[in-house]
């Protein structure tokens, strides 16, 4: 089975924090992605990345940086932490363009910026 | 953009109810469709999937029909259980845009 680890189940973290979502993935897939999930507007697509070192803007990179230096680990980076990035974090990986299209996704880290 | 339109919830049902959660969507390429669960405190978990028109998906006694002529992807269940109380996303995802598009949820509350 597939296997999607994120670092912290829950985060709590002061406005203007730098703060770092690790996510790790153990089937050698190709992509990876983060999206933040909020009531009434189900998921959104924060970063993907189709290889080491590659990265693709979503719906709402604004506020975000990522980074992907191995392939099983993908990174959410909030620079400069704001109330409004409080939300649900949800990592997925999947298998790459010459593979079935669906996304596994790890348990979520459900962050609070105060 | 290919978009996803799934009904709002949330849904209260009975145990033993028959359970629907309709989902419509917009593309202009040949999509996959999924339905996804997410139970209480947990990620999204892969429900089923359906590669391609008239395809029928279906897992743990739900299942969806990929209709291209009405672009839905309805989720449906003969008898619900009180362990089936999660939230049900739909997503379709194209080999074209490397990624995937989700519905806001339909949350489902099955009572004893």
């Amino acid at each position: 089975d597939v296997k999607v680890t994120q670092s912290s189940r829950y985060l709590v973290k002061r406005t203007g924090e730098k703060v770092f979502l690790e996510c790790v993935q153990d089937m050698d897939h190709e992509n990876m992605f983060w999206y933040r999930q909020d009531p009434g507007l189900g998921l959104r697509l924060i970063y993907f990345s189709y290889d080491v070192k590659m990265k693709e803007k979503g719906d709402i990179p604004e506020g975000y940086s990522v980074s992907r230096e191995k392939k099983e680990r993908f990174s959410l980076i909030l620079e400069s932490a704001s109330t409004n990035q409080t939300s649900m974090y949800l990592c997925a990986s999947s298998l790459g363009v010459a593979g079935p299209l669906e996304q596994y996704f790890g348990p979520g880290t459900r962050l609070t910026v105060t | 953009g290919d978009s996803v339109t799934q009904m709002e919830g949330p849904v209260t049902l009975s145990e033993e109810a028959f359970l629907t959660i309709n989902c419509t969507y917009t593309a202009t390429g040949y999509p996959s469709l999924f339905w996804y669960v997410q139970y209480p405190g947990e990620g999204l978990q892969l429900l089923l999937k359906a590669t391609k028109a008239d395809d029928k998906g279906s897992n743990k006694g739900f299942e969806a029909t990929y209709r291209k002529e009405t672009t839905s992807f309805h989720l449906e269940k003969g008898s619900v259980q009180v362990s089936d109380s999660a939230v049900y996303f739909c997503a379709l995802s194209d080999k074209n845009n490397n990624d995937m598009r989700f519905g806001a949820g339909t949350r489902l509350t099955v009572k004893p």
